[in-house]
C-alpha cells in the first residue's frame, strides 16, 4: 500500500513557467510534509516543509500548498529555471522521529 | 548546521567482499538514524533505523545478516552489506532528523557496485 502518492512521473515546464508537482497521503498520522530535490548521484536535499497548522509555505519560488481535509499537499515553483530540472520527491512522516515515508518522485526539465 | 556526511561516495567490490558505509551527524547529534536504498530512477525505500545503543529495526524483506547496522556512538552509524552480490548494487543514503526546525538531513548517498 503506498501511502503517498506523486503526480506526475515527469514534467517539461517552459523557463520561466510554473511547475506543479502533487502528492496525496493516507495516514492521517503524518504531519510533517517535505520536499526533496535530487540530482543524479546525489542524496535529497531539503527543499521545504509545512505541518498542518498552515495551509500555504512559501519560500523563494517555491510554495507548498496544503489542504488537511483533501489530504493532498502540492510543490510551485515560479518562474522555473533549468537549474531546476531535478527529481523531486514528496516525503511525509509521524511525530516521534519516525522515517519519511516517499513517493514516486517527479522528474522536472525545465527547457529554455 | 545539520551536515551528514556520509563515506565513501562510491565504492566497487569484487562478490563475496564485505562493505562497509559510513553515516556520520557533523554537528548535532542523532539518537536515530534511516538507512534507505535507491535503484536508478526510483524513489528512496527505507531498509533500517538504526538506534543509537541498541539493535537496529529493519523494514520487511531487508535481510538484517546481509546489512547490518552499528549505531555506536550519537553521530556515526554504519552500514555493512556482508558477503555482497551484484545485486546489491545500488545507491545507499542515510538521514538523520536534526530537530523539528530543521528536518531531516540526508547524506550525499554511497554508490556501491559489485563486481
Amino acid at each position: 500500500q503506498q501511502q503517498v502518492k506523486q503526480s506526475p512521473q515527469s514534467l517539461i515546464v517552459q523557463k520561466g513557467g510554473i511547475s506543479i508537482i502533487n502528492c496525496a497521503y493516507e495516514n492521517t498520522a503524518f504531519d510533517y510534509f517535505p520536499w526533496y530535490q535530487q540530482f543524479p548521484g546525489k542524496g535529497p536535499a531539503l527543499l521545504i516543509a509545512i505541518r498542518p497548522d498552515v495551509s500555504e509555505k512559501k519560500e523563494g519560488r517555491f510554495t507548498i500548498s496544503f489542504n488537511k481535509s483533501a489530504k493532498q499537499f502540492s510543490l510551485h515553483i515560479m518562474d522555473s529555471q533549468p537549474g531546476d530540472s531535478a527529481t523531486y520527491f514528496c516525503a511525509a512522516s509521524s511525530s516521534g522521529n519516525t522515517p519519511l515515508v516517499f513517493g514516486k518522485g517527479t522528474r522536472l526539465s525545465v527547457i529554455a | 548546521g545539520a551536515v551528514v556526511s556520509q563515506h565513501p561516495s562510491w565504492v566497487i567490490c569484487k562478490s563475496g567482499t564485505s562493505v562497509k558505509i559510513e553515516c556520520r551527524s557533523l554537528d548535532f547529534q542523532a539518537t536515530t538514524m534511516f538507512w534507505y536504498r535507491q535503484f536508478p530512477k526510483k524513489s528512496l525505500m527505507l531498509m533500517a533505523t538504526s538506534n543509537e545503543g541498541s539493535k537496529a529495526t529493519y523494514e520487511q524483506g531487508v535481510e538484517k545478516d546481509k546489512f547490518l547496522i552499528n549505531h555506536a556512538s550519537l553521530t556515526l552509524s554504519t552500514l555493512t552489506v556482508t558477503s555482497a552480490h551484484p545485486e546489491d548494487s545500488s545507491f545507499y543514503i542515510c538521514s538523520a532528523e536534526a530537530g523539528q526546525g530543521v528536518g531531516y538531513t540526508f547524506g550525499s548517498g554511497t554508490r556501491l557496485t559489485v563486481v
